[in-house]
C-alpha cells in the first residue's frame, strides 16, 4: 500500500545535540510538509517542499532545518534542541498541480515523538 | 490569518450514542477537511468537502460544506469504542501561490466513548 514512513517512531536526544527525523513516501507526491504538534494542540506547519522549492513559515525557528534529496526522502534537522521542543513531529504529503481538490487532502505519516533530555 | 474555531473541545458520550461536532472559520474557505488522529499516531483522512452545501458520507461519518462557507460540521452515528481520538477540522491555510496546499487546523474535539 502506499504510505507515509517515518522512522524512528521515537528518538530522545539531549539538550543542545544535533537530531535528525526522517520521512518517506510511497505516494509519489510533489509536495511534503512537517508539522509539530504538541501535546493536546493541532500540528502546527514548520516548512514544506513543493518539489525542491523549500518554502519555510514565517515563525518557524532558524534552529530547524529540513533536507529533501529527492522526491521520496525528506528530513527535518534540528540543529540545536531545547527542552522546547519536545513533540510529535508529523510528515504529510499531498500532490498539487494535478486535479485541484488533491492539492489540500494530505496524507499523514505516523509521526515521531521527541523526548529532549 | 484564517482562524479555525472547533467545538466541543471535548465530550464524553456513550456507545451507541451520535455525535456532532462543528469548525468555523474567520474567512471563507473552499475546502474543508476533516481529520483523526489515534493516540501517539498521525492524522488520517476522514473527509474531504469542496463546495458550499455539500454533505458527504464515509461509512458512519457524514460531513457538510456550510452554505456561508465559513463553517463546516462532522457528524458520527451510533458512536463505538474505537471512535475514540481527536477530531481535527482543517482548511486551507494561505491564498495560493507557494502556500497552495497547505493546511491550517482547528483545535481538535477529544472525543471518549463509554462502554
Amino acid at each position: 500500500d502506499a504510505m507515509v514512513i517515518q522512522n524512528p517512531r521515537y528518538q530522545v536526544t539531549q539538550f543542545g545535540k544535533p537530531v535528525t527525523l526522517s520521512c518517506s513516501q510511497t505516494l509519489n507526491h510533489n509536495v511534503m510538509y512537517w508539522y509539530q504538534q504538541k501535546s493536546s494542540q493541532a500540528p502546527k506547519l514548520l516548512f514544506h517542499y513543493y518539489d525542491k522549492d523549500f518554502n519555510n513559515e514565517a515563525d518557524t525557528p532558524d534552529n530547524f532545518q529540513s533536507r529533501r534529496p529527492n522526491t521520496s526522502f525528506c528530513f527535518l534537522d534540528i540543529r540545536s534542541p531545547g527542552l522546547g521542543d519536545a513533540a510529535m513531529y508529523l510528515c504529510a504529503t499531498s500532490r498539487v498541480g494535478g486535479k485541484t481538490r488533491e492539492a489540500y487532502e494530505q496524507y499523514f505519516g505516523p509521526g515521531t515523538r521527541l523526548t529532549v533530555t | 490569518g484564517q482562524q479555525l474555531n472547533q467545538s466541543p473541545q471535548s465530550m464524553f458520550i456513550q456507545e451507541g450514542e451520535d455525535v456532532s461536532m462543528n469548525c468555523t472559520s474567520s474567512s471563507i474557505f473552499n475546502t474543508w477537511l476533516w481529520y483523526k488522529q489515534d493516540p501517539g499516531e498521525g492524522p488520517v483522512l476522514l473527509i474531504a468537502l469542496y463546495k458550499a452545501g455539500e454533505l458527504t458520507s464515509n461509512g458512519r461519518l457524514t460531513a457538510q460544506f456550510g452554505i456561508t462557507r465559513k463553517d463546516s460540521f462532522l457528524n458520527i452515528s451510533a458512536s463505538i469504542p474505537s471512535d475514540v481520538g481527536i477530531y481535527f477540522c482543517a482548511g486551507p491555510l494561505g491564498a495560493g501561490g507557494t502556500s497552495y496546499g497547505k493546511l491550517t487546523f482547528g483545535q481538535g474535539t477529544i472525543l471518549t466513548v463509554h462502554p
